[in-house]
């Protein structure tokens, strides 16, 4: 049973660029969140999807959007990157109340 | 605002030595979670308390939740290499599905 996966594992990017980075839930699971967390630091929650809605959203700019799909897959989109948006992001899946499950992150690197 | 601080940030021991992770904040939480973090992974979970007071042991870890459940403490008994990581502790915010993290704890074991 395949657990939360992300892709892609390493990304390197300039200031100013656009990226895209994908979450797969894991099975049976219809909520998807996304983190971002600065090195050595707690993740900070950028927003959650659910039924292809964002149901919450935490303290990023419009920069930051997100989408998710039938299959309950999602995409997290940074526009206009800046040097600031270097960080693990983390998506997480869940359903219902129960705990989320944290796929091991998109590493992005901003030159 | 809701926030959870965590307390100490750094923790470097050696082997055999215990170990205490505090987790503190001025809110109410239905639950509190912690988690463990390994360098290129996604953060892990350990536990979830839930009621005031509770006490949840998990081999050589011992997790409290304090009576008001505002607070939580994680308790490591003759501390191993292999419990070096990043230590999270993590509640949702309200009724939501947003999880909140402390800032974390980096423990670090020395043989």
């Amino acid at each position: 049973d395949a657990g939360v996966t992300q892709s892609p594992t390493h990304l390197i990017k300039t200031r100013g660029q656009q990226v895209t980075l994908r979450c797969s839930p894991k099975s049976g699971h219809d909520t998807v969140s996304w983190y971002q967390q600065a090195l050595g630091q707690g993740p900070q929650f950028i927003f959650q999807y659910y039924e292809e809605e964002e149901r919450q959203r935490g303290n990023f700019p419009d920069r930051f959007s997100g989408h998710q799909f039938p299959n309950y897959s999602s995409e997290l989109n940074v526009n206009a990157l800046l040097l600031g948006d270097s960080a693990l992001y983390l998506c997480a899946s869940s359903s219902g109340y129960q705990p989320q499950h944290f796929g091991d992150g998109t590493r992005l690197s901003i030159l | 605002t809701q926030l959870l601080e965590q307390s100490p940030q750094f923790l470097s021991i050696q082997e055999g030595e215990n170990l205490t992770v505090y987790c503190n904040s001025s809110s109410v939480f239905s639950s509190l979670q912690w988690y463990r973090q390994e360098p290129g992974e996604g953060p892990v979970l350990l536990v979830t308390v839930v009621t005031g007071g509770e006490v949840k042991k998990l081999k050589r870890l011992t997790f409290q939740f304090g009576d008001a459940r505002k607070d939580s403490s994680l308790h490591i008994t003759a501390a191993q290499p292999g419990d070096t990581g990043l230590y999270l502790c993590a509640a949702p915010s309200s009724n939501t599905g947003k999880l909140i993290f402390g800032q974390g704890t980096t423990l670090q074991v020395k043989p």
